[in-house]
């Protein structure tokens, strides 16, 4: 069964370093996003990307954070000076469609020190 | 109005017994709700989802009912085991967005 993959599954850095984290979606599928997870607490939307475009974004997705679909199976987040509140699992997601089943990946857990 | 509201946080089942887990939510946009299963260090697994169309859907011993003029949803877990011990949540979306709003989570554990 086709299932999306995330790498690395834990990541340390220090405050202030950029951090990329990987995922590769299901292959058929459009539309992908990132989402996290503060430990302990609801899984969050940051952004929404299909066609090579940002579709839709929140409030946490701010200008320290990017995506990027650098070829034909990878999509990545980037974050440019991570912060201690950075700390998080997480989770890339992708679905056929955009009002579609979200199928998400195992998780990516950062840890910043 | 973008929140979903889930209850209980914690549940406590005998193996074999029903869980009963309720959300709740403010915008009438909403048009799918989808509940998640996720154990410890894993993604969420997208388990059963509802659209308002329909007032019950039933997938094994999963079964979503829907009340779309209380504006509520909740999952009931037939016959459980252990095995389904794990935090649950439920999630919304509407139509034009992509973007899934999660409940807070409930804690199941199924007692042997």
């Amino acid at each position: 069964e086709p299932e999306v993959t995330q790498t690395p599954s834990h990541q340390v850095t220090q405050m202030g370093q950029e951090v990329i984290l990987r995922c590769v979606p299901i292959s058929n599928h459009l539309y992908f996003y990132w989402y996290r997870q503060i430990l302990g607490q609801k899984v969050e939307f940051l952004v929404s990307f299909y066609n090579n475009e940002i579709s839709e974004k929140s409030e946490i997705f701010d200008d320290q954070f990017s995506v990027e679909r650098p070829d034909g199976s990878n999509f990545t987040l980037k974050i440019r000076s991570t912060k201690l509140e950075d700390s998080a699992m997480y989770f890339c997601a992708s679905s056929v469609w955009a009002e579609g089943e979200q199928y998400f990946g195992p998780g990516t857990r950062l840890t910043v020190t | 109005q973008q929140q979903v509201k889930q209850s209980p946080q914690s549940l406590i089942v005998q193996k074999g017994g029903i869980s009963i887990i309720n959300c709740a939510y403010e915008n009438t946009a909403f048009d799918y709700f989808p509940w998640y299963q996720q154990f410890p260090g894993k993604g969420p697994a997208l388990l059963i989802a509802i659209r308002p169309d329909v007032s019950e859907k039933k997938e094994g011993r999963f079964t979503i009912s829907f009340n779309k003029s209380a504006k509520q949803f909740s999952l009931h877990i037939m016959d459980s085991q252990p095995g389904d011990s794990a935090t649950y949540f439920c999630a919304a979306d509407q139509g034009g967005s992509e973007k899934l709003v999660f409940g807070k989570g409930t804690k199941l554990t199924v007692n042997p």
